[in-house]
């Protein structure tokens, strides 16, 4: 099955700047790819979903880039806001979809 | 819509019990699943379901049971509770979409 990292679990940036999270994965390539974000004591909520065959998805604010040379995808929140401030989590299917731990980001104003 | 529910919303069990946590969906989702969320160890799947009358194990399913007689339903049964079990619950529903479309969570306690 896929093995799944997030990279650190938690990131601290400065209010207008640009977050970016990284999610690696191993064995196969998976036909798409997808990023949640989860707030505390909520479940996590879809925010956007990237094909194999497509390189960069954006979405307001946000931009997602998948890789599948490096089994790699980047998510990125620009001009980033303190109302951004949540745990995001990356997803990818396998026979199922499976889920990395999360990177939790913290926007300080 | 209501989307996903879940209930209850809390739950302290004592080792050896057993209980059902509830989930319904009114979007006419055909695919929906149970993951349990552990700090540090992401969302794994339980169980999951592509239709009525139609169940699957996920990643970790023992000590766990689930049944699909309706569309909207997706039950989840602990037989007997472990101090393992206690976790976070989310029941999830999808459609044609891949999108998953998550309930509030059941937070488990088990003594």
């Amino acid at each position: 099955s896929q093995k799944i990292e997030q990279n650190s679990e938690a990131l601290n940036i400065q209010e207008g700047k640009t977050a970016t999270l990284t999610c690696n994965y191993t064995n196969y390539s998976p036909a798409y790819l997808q990023w949640y974000r989860q707030d505390p004591g909520r479940g996590p909520v879809f925010l956007l979903l990237i094909r194999e065959n497509e390189k960069e998805k954006r979405k307001e604010r946000l931009k997602v880039t998948f890789d599948t040379t490096l089994k790699q995808s980047l998510f990125h929140i620009t001009a980033s806001q303190p109302a951004d401030s949540a745990t995001y989590l990356c997803a990818l299917n396998d026979y199922k979809l499976s889920f990395g731990a999360g990177t939790t980001v913290t926007v300080r104003a | 819509n209501a989307g996903v529910t879940q209930t209850p919303k809390f739950q302290v069990l004592k080792t050896g019990q057993s209980m059902t946590l509830q989930c319904a969906q009114d979007m006419n989702h055909e695919y929906m699943s149970w993951y349990r969320q552990d700090p540090g160890m992401g969302l794994r799947l339980i169980h999951y379901s592509v239709g009525a009358g139609i169940t699957d194990q996920g990643e970790v399913p023992n000590g766990y049971n689930v049944s699909r007689s309706t569309t909207e339903d997706f039950p989840l049964r602990l037989l007997s509770a472990a101090p393992s079990q206690t976790s976070v619950y989310f029941c999830a529903s999808s459609g044609a979409q891949e999108t998953q479309y998550f309930g509030p969570g059941t937070r488990l306690l088990v003594l």
